[in-house]
């Protein structure tokens, strides 16, 4: 079985002050790790995913994550937060060996305040 | 590039009425999901197809059926709609290989009164 933890429901975050949205995961396998983000009214976009080489993934928007396999981590990170990153970010897993279908977490609310 | 439309945007329906929601995606993807989202439960899957003619069940699907005729369109049917049922329906879509992003539609918002 294959699941998602986000252990936080809400980040706050001042703008220009860099941003860490956290996400544990569990696989039986190795991982397929992404995340997701989801403006009002809309649906989820993908930022950027984790396949295999360097832990350091960078994605959209300035946005990255890295890959912690020993604390089975995928940690979403940007270095200077602004006021339009205020969303709400999913990270979802799948497994290398397992099912296709991803499973995500409930969701982080990421505000950025001016 | 349309990738996946569903329809209709929002709908207000009354308890004991079919409804269907649609969903199709010109991605010609072979994998196809239905999620529901709700406030404090994240997305739950309640059914997924791997690939035209073939559907299971996700998380929760009590209340729920689909089809897949064809790649293209995966419709989401409530036989009798219940107030627990309103929720906001998100439609999505990937290749099958296991590092493939899935896209998502812009969401049917329903409300069951």
């Amino acid at each position: 079985a294959q699941s998602v933890a986000q252990p936080e429901d809400q980040v706050n975050v001042a703008e220009g002050n860099p941003l860490t949205v956290k996400c544990t995961y569990s696989v039986s396998g190795n991982p397929y790790l992404f995340w997701y983000v989801q403006y009002p009214n809309r649906g989820l976009q993908f930022l950027l995913k984790y396949i295999t080489g360097d832990n350091l993934v960078k994605g959209s928007y300035g946005f990255e994550a890295e890959f912690n396999k020993s604390q089975t981590s995928f940690h979403l990170k940007k270095p200077s937060a602004l006021v339009s990153d205020s969303a709400l970010y999913f990270c979802a897993v799948r497994d290398w060996g397992g099912s296709y279908i991803p499973t995500f977490g409930r969701g982080t609310s990421l505000i950025v305040h001016p | 590039i349309a990738g996946i439309t569903q329809a209709p945007t929002s709908q207000i329906l009354a308890a004991g009425r079919r409804m269907t929601l649609r969903c199709t995606q010109d991605m010609r993807h072979n994998a196809m999901y239905w999620y529901r989202q709700d406030l404090g439960l994240g997305l739950r899957l309640i059914h997924y197809s791997n690939t035209a003619g073939t559907t299971g069940k996700g998380e929760v699907p009590d209340g729920y059926s689909v089809s897949r005729a064809n790649t293209d369109d995966f419709p989401l049917t409530l036989a009798s709609a219940v107030p627990s049922q309103t929720s906001v329906y998100f439609c999505a879509s990937s290749d099958r290989t296991t590092s493939g992003e899935a896209f998502f539609g812009q969401g049917t918002r329903l409300t069951v009164v």
